[in-house]
């Protein structure tokens, strides 16, 4: 099945301690993403990855890194997680720029 | 820069009444493509529709329609015959085909709550 994993699906986790969000897909799709869903500001772009070691920042990046070591996967890196950063998390993927993208689950953190 | 409006938050309808979620976008691109997504209470996002700007006509799946004007900036969505099984938050989005350094950036608008009550 096509599919965007995400995990862990819920993760509780105290400030500062550091983090990664897996994602992975089985679509051989070059583009990735990184999303966070807040209430009354819809989905915001984190960070995004048109293929293999390319990678660039959407319009939240602060706080938050990530890596394209192999097409599969694009983890979402937390090195020192602040309350601010509690949210709930997509990664998406896509064959083509403008198809639009597939969402994983989601993984709903929260930091306190 | 490129923006996505729903101004409706929450709406709220009987079911079987016909609902409409309204979509206003702003883009200075000519090529660009709009999108709407479901996200149920289970909280995965699902695409439903996908339009080309240079593509106007409606399209009709089942109970779901979208109507598309150009000279408003509007993508609007229509459910008709509400069921429950429609409660979920509506997303509709906007994808720009600006090749800034390759990539694709898919903006969002705040969201619909739509709830059906039996």
């Amino acid at each position: 099945e096509a599919q965007v994993t995400q995990n862990p699906r819920y993760l509780i986790t105290v400030t500062g301690k550091k983090l990664t969000v897996t994602c992975s897909q089985n679509m051989n799709h070059e583009y990735m993403s990184w999303y966070r869903q807040d209430p009354g500001l819809g989905l915001r772009q984190i960070y995004y990855s048109m293929n293999v070691e390319v990678t660039d920042k959407g319009d939240v990046p602060e706080g938050y890194k990530v890596s394209r070591k192999e097409k599969r996967n694009f983890p979402l890196i937390l090195e020192s997680p602040s309350p601010n950063q509690t949210s709930l998390y997509f990664c998406a993927s896509s064959s083509d720029r403008l198809y639009g993208y597939t969402f994983g689950s989601g993984t709903r953190l929260t930091v306190v | 820069a490129q923006k996505v409006t729903q101004a409706q938050t929450e709406i709220s309808v009987v079911e079987k009444e016909d609902v409409t979620l309204d979509c206003v976008y702003e883009t200075r691109d000519t090529t660009y493509y709009l999108f709407w997504y479901k996200q149920p209470p289970s909280g995965e996002l699902v695409f439903l529709i996908r339009r080309n700007s240079f593509d106007e006509q409606n399209e009709i799946s089942g109970r779901y329609s979208w109507n598309f004007q150009k000279s408003t900036s509007s993508f609007n969505f229509t459910i008709t015959a509400s069921q429950v099984v429609d409660s979920a938050v509506y997303f509709c989005a906007l994808s720009e085909a600006v090749r800034t350094q390759g990539a694709q950036k898919l903006v969002f608008g705040q969201g619909t709550r739509l709830t059906i009550n039996p």
